[in-house]
């Protein structure tokens, strides 16, 4: 069976454009989490949908904004892109059953380089 | 600070044991992750404890949890080469569904 699968594998923009990641989970997971890796640092979370509805957003600017389609595959979108938003972009899938112990799966990410 | 704390390397010899530490803060997290990321790839979910347990063994992979410290330690068993990576520890408070992860600890084998 496919892991979870993210394009484009590397990205390089310029200030001032906008960026769109996708990612297609795990057969049968329904939840899909967005998670920024900066250099040296642990994830940080973005958001996590499930059943198409934000679940949960992280502490990020609206510049970053985020959908999941009907098959469960999901878009980050960042705007106006800054020199800081360069890092490795994860998307993790679960079952999104609710249940306290839901394991996340990564994919390899998407690294966005930002000129 | 941080909600979750880890020292930033380790470097051991092959064959030995090494131990990863990590502190968390939030005396409501539930449950505890290791994750393991090589080099180019994303992270991958190594073992996980729940909150009302002290140990967990799985193979060569010891967890050992203290609640009242609040002090989560990973204990890999006669290291190999192929365990270099970066591992993240992670905990889950209650009623969340998301993870908080550390900083990493990049363990370094040399032979």
């Amino acid at each position: 069976d496919a892991g979870v699968t993210q394009s484009p594998t590397h990205l390089i923009k310029t200030r001032g454009q906008h960026v769109t990641l996708r990612c297609s989970p795990i057969s049968g997971h329904k939840s899909v989490s967005w998670y920024q890796q900066v250099l040296g640092q642990g994830p940080q979370f973005i958001f996590q949908y499930y059943e198409k509805e934000e679940r949960g957003r992280g502490n990020f600017p609206d510049r970053f904004s985020a959908r999941q389609f009907p098959n469960y595959s999901s878009e980050l979108n960042v705007n106006a892109l800054l020199l800081g938003d360069s890092a490795l972009y994860l998307c993790a899938s679960s079952l999104g059953a609710g249940t306290e112990n839901e394991k996340l799966f990564f994919g390899s990410g998407t690294q966005l380089s930002v000129l | 600070g941080e909600d979750v704390e880890q020292s930033l390397f380790l470097s051991v010899r092959e064959g030995d044991s090494s131990v990863i530490n990590c502190t968390y803060t939030d005396s409501s997290s539930t449950y505890l992750y290791w994750y393991k990321q090589e080099p180019g790839a994303g992270l991958q979910l190594l073992t996980y404890i729940f909150s009302n347990m002290d140990m967990k063994q799985d193979q060569r992979l010891t967890v050992l949890l203290n609640k009242k410290d609040k002090h989560l330690s990973l204990r890999i068993a006669d290291t190999q080469t192929g365990d270099s990576a970066i591992y993240f520890c992670a905990e889950k408070r209650g009623g969340s569904y998301i993870p908080t992860f550390g900083r990493g600890t990049s363990l370094i084998v040399h032979p």
